[in-house]
Order: structure tokens, then sequence, then C-alpha cells
């Protein structure tokens, strides 16, 4: 079975900091992995996917994670935080190509200090 | 029109009420789903439907019956609900089945009483 991992429950960071938000995850065969954000009182909203094409993957909002198959990462940055940026993020994956088999992990929450 | 809506936005209801929850989306989607969200938590699978047909039922209690009368619509029925059952609710649509990317409404938030 597959699974992800998000180490913590909080991350902060300040307005302009690099965000980091770390995602390991776990499959004997090749998964799909995404980051979903979720806004409060939203539903989430796909930033981005890795569907085994370019390792490393652009998504909206000028996020961007790179697949490392030898660490099993999936970790999701981006250069510059903005206080906009303040969510709660959930890494996911899928190994039979099917959005009905999609796991998320427990997610993550980001504050961004002004 | 790349919307998912959910109707009703809060819902308080309890435990011998009968209530519904409705989703609709004009994407030509034809993956459906509905997923149940704790807070701080993240979503559970529920239902799939897969054009218009129960594809995927994840062990729900028959306290909860989802329907889907057309491939824009779904809608959850709720009956005798328990306080346990306090949640938000997400529909989500996707082209398809496969890995599509999903599309959720900004979700249905139940309180049972």
């Amino acid at each position: 079975a597959q699974s992800v991992t998000q180490l913590g429950s909080h991350v902060s960071v300040s307005e302009g900091a690099l965000v980091l938000l770390r995602c390991n995850y776990s499959s004997s065969v090749p998964p799909y992995l995404f980051w979903y954000v979720q806004y409060p009182n939203q539903g989430l909203q796909l930033l981005l996917k890795y569907t085994s094409a370019a390792t490393l993957v652009k998504g909206i909002n000028g996020f961007e994670a790179e697949f490392k198959k030898s660490e099993t990462s999936f970790h999701l940055t981006k250069p510059s935080a903005h206080m906009s940026d303040a969510a709660e993020y959930f890494c996911a994956v899928s190994v039979s190509g099917a959005n009905s088999k999609l796991t998320f992990g427990k997610g993550i929450t980001l504050s961004v200090r002004p | 029109d790349t919307e998912v809506t959910q109707t009703p936005k809060h819902l308080v209801m309890g435990m011998t009420n009968k209530k519904s929850l409705k989703c609709e989306q004009h994407m030509g989607h034809r993956a459906m789903y509905w997923y149940k969200q704790k807070a701080k938590k993240p979503p559970e699978l529920m239902f799939v439907y897969s054009y218009e047909k129960l594809s995927i039922n994840e062990s729900v209690p028959s306290r909860f019956s989802p329907e889907c009368p057309n491939s824009s619509l779904l809608n959850l029925h709720l009956h005798a609900l328990q306080p346990e059952d306090s949640a938000l609710y997400l529909c989500a649509s996707s082209q398809g089945s496969g890995v599509e990317k999903l599309f959720f409404g900004s979700g249905t938030q139940l309180s049972v009483l």
C-alpha cells in the first residue's frame, strides 16, 4: 500500500523567506504525487502533480516540487513566501493512476509572518 | 465555468432529521466524488461516481446515501446521523477517473446535534 508522510504539523516563515514543506512517500511501484492547498473555509486546490515525466514540477502561485526517487521525497518549495500563501498543504500519492485511490498525508499548516 | 458548487454552505441538523447536500459542476466532468474532512485532518474518500454510476463506496454507513441524477449533479442524502458525523463534506469532480486534476467545491460544514 502507498502512503505519504508529512512531518510536523506547522511551519512558520517570514514574508519573503523560502518555503519548504516536506513530503516523503512509500510505494512499491512508481507513484503519482500531488500537492494540494486548502485555504480557510475552502475546498482543496491542486498546486502541482508528478506523473513520471519531468522530475522538477512547476505549479501555480510560484510553487515547485522535485521528485527524488533515491530519497523517496517530493518536497514543495517556493523561493519567496507571500502572506497569501498561509494555508493548509496536503501531499498525496496514487499508484494506480486513479484519483479514487488518492492517499493524502495529514497536512501541514503554513503561517507567514509579516 | 471551472467551479464545483456546493449547497448549503452550512447545515445544522438533529439526529432524527433528513437532509440533503447538493453538488453541481458544468465542466463536463464524468467522475464525481464525496469526501469527508474532520478539522485539521486530510479528506477521506466516501463515494465515487463514474459516468453516473456508483463505482466506489468506501464502506460508508448506510445513513449516508449518494445519488447522481445526471452528469452535472451529485447529492448526498443524510438520515439519522450521529454527532461524530459532524464534519466538512467536500464534493469534487474530474474529467475522468484517472489522475486528472480534481476540482473541489468549498464544502458543506455539517453539524449534527
